[in-house]
């Protein structure tokens, strides 16, 4: 079965400072996507980037971009030039082609002013 | 994202009730899915669907049953609800085909408290 480790149950950073997310995952697959959501205190679930195994360039979304290592089997996100809107669990998702998606337990970051 | 909704958003209920948690999406979506997350745990897959004439239980679907009853309709049901499944329950859909298919869209969530 696939697991995703997601080691950071905290973290916080200073505004305008860059932070890296960790996450590992387990897998036998070769293909398969990997996903980062940002859940704000609102609760709602929004996607922040995601990325297909098969493609080896990292993907960036603005401030947010991905350190993809699938030997490693590791998924990193990195945000930078933090903002205080930013504050909110992140989590770390793994999903196969049969859309069997697999979540971590999510990191809490607080970007402190 | 206001184009999948839920409802109710939020319940409560008593041990050994049945009850229904909505959704419903305007995105044209073909694929739908039924999640529940608990504190330090993460989102769990229940049941997922890719079409009306096909579902599929997900990693917990022990005391939950689902309905399709349309292509932007998918219900979940707790036939008994037990204390144990206080959690908050979120739908998302997706697409099958080019683009960002397979990418999942998430409702607001559906707070349920059972008694």
């Amino acid at each position: 079965a696939q697991t995703v480790t997601q080691s950071q149950p905290e973290m916080s950073v200073q505004e305008a400072e860059t932070v890296t997310l960790s996450c590992t995952y387990d897998t036998s697959e070769n293909n398969y996507y990997l996903f980062w959501y940002k859940q704000p205190p609102s609760r709602q679930m929004i996607l922040v980037i995601r990325q297909e195994a098969y493609k080896q360039q990292n993907a960036t979304e603005n401030r947010f971009s991905v350190n993809f290592q699938k030997a490693a089997k590791s998924f990193s996100l990195k945000i930078s030039d933090s903002q205080l809107g930013d504050t909110a669990m992140y989590f770390c998702a793994f999903m196969t082609y049969n859309n069997d998606m697999r979540f971590g337990a999510g990191t809490r970051l607080t970007v402190k002013p | 994202d206001a184009d999948v909704t839920q409802t109710p958003r939020n319940r409560i209920t008593k041990t050994g009730k049945r009850i229904m948690l909505e959704c419903s999406q305007t995105k044209g979506h073909d694929r739908m899915y039924w999640y529940r997350q608990d504190p330090g745990l993460g989102l769990r897959l229940i049941y997922y669907s890719f079409d009306v004439k096909d579902i599929n239980k997900g990693e917990i679907s022990d005391g939950y049953s689902v309905s399709r009853q349309a292509q932007a309709k998918f219900s979940l049901s707790l036939e008994s609800a037990i204390p144990n499944q206080t959690a908050l329950y979120f739908c998302a859909t997706s697409r099958w085909g080019t683009g960002d298919q397979e990418t999942q869209y998430f409702g607001p969530g559906t707070r349920l408290l059972v008694l």
